[in-house]
């Protein structure tokens, strides 16, 4: 099963912020999160490995809550480069594992 | 570049014949993944390689598909016979180990007429 993310779909304007969730049935031991642009190759954002980590660069961030298995990512002060569709991303346990990649949420920034 | 190569980015097989898909890993990059995408949808996994070793083929369909990662070369993902239902893009990522992040090449294309 994979996870699935809320929003599927989210136009904002360039400056806004969005918040992408992503919830799983199974257990989640870690969350990836990935932003792949149309035509192209997913793009590692970020991992976050412990129940309760938070992580963020540059103005994009995200939070796990392992209890619960959700995980949520923010987007703040939204720019034109986001654009693209974001994928919430579960690995197993153990080593060289498996991804299995979440919905998706197609974000869109407009001027 | 040092990043994850794919070969070759685009290919157009016309149905029954054989697709040879490349990949050559992140410098320093021993695990190998291929994922499958179908338009609209995310990335399904497919298979995990260790040079030499297949270390996960639950994705893969029991027939048709086979993928190896020798000694020397490339990582490839052979699919035999093909159909119209294996059009698709297939992508390829690697990581250093098991659980460091995991890092996508631009994919290939394929086409079946």
């Amino acid at each position: 099963q994979q996870p699935v993310q809320s929003p599927q779909a989210v136009i904002l304007r360039e400056g806004e912020d969005a918040v992408i969730n992503c919830s799983s049935s199974k257990a989640l031991y870690s969350v990836h999160w990935y932003r792949q642009k149309h035509g192209e190759a997913p793009v590692f954002l970020m991992i976050l490995l412990k129940g309760g980590e938070q992580k963020g660069h540059d103005k994009i961030s995200a939070s796990f809550n392992e209890k619960k298995q959700q995980s949520s990512l923010y987007l703040t002060a939204s720019q034109l480069s986001y654009s693209g569709t974001y994928f919430c991303v579960s690995a197993g346990t153990g080593g060289g594992n498996k991804l299995t990649f979440g919905t998706g949420t197609q974000l869109k920034v407009e001027l | 570049n040092a990043g994850v190569m794919q070969n070759p980015r685009h290919l157009v097989r016309r149905r029954g014949q054989e697709a040879r898909l490349r990949c050559s890993p992140m410098k320093g990059h021993s695990h190998v993944y291929w994922y499958r995408q179908l338009p609209e949808e995310g990335l399904k996994f497919m298979v995990y390689l260790q040079k030499e070793n297949i270390i996960d083929e639950s994705g893969m369909p029991k027939e048709r598909f086979s993928a190896e990662f020798p000694k020397e070369g490339p990582s490839i993902l052979r699919i035999q016979q093909v159909v119209r239902g294996d059009s698709a893009a297939y992508f390829c990522a690697s990581s250093g180990s098991g659980n460091q992040p995991q890092h996508f090449g631009d994919g290939t294309r394929l086409s079946i007429l």
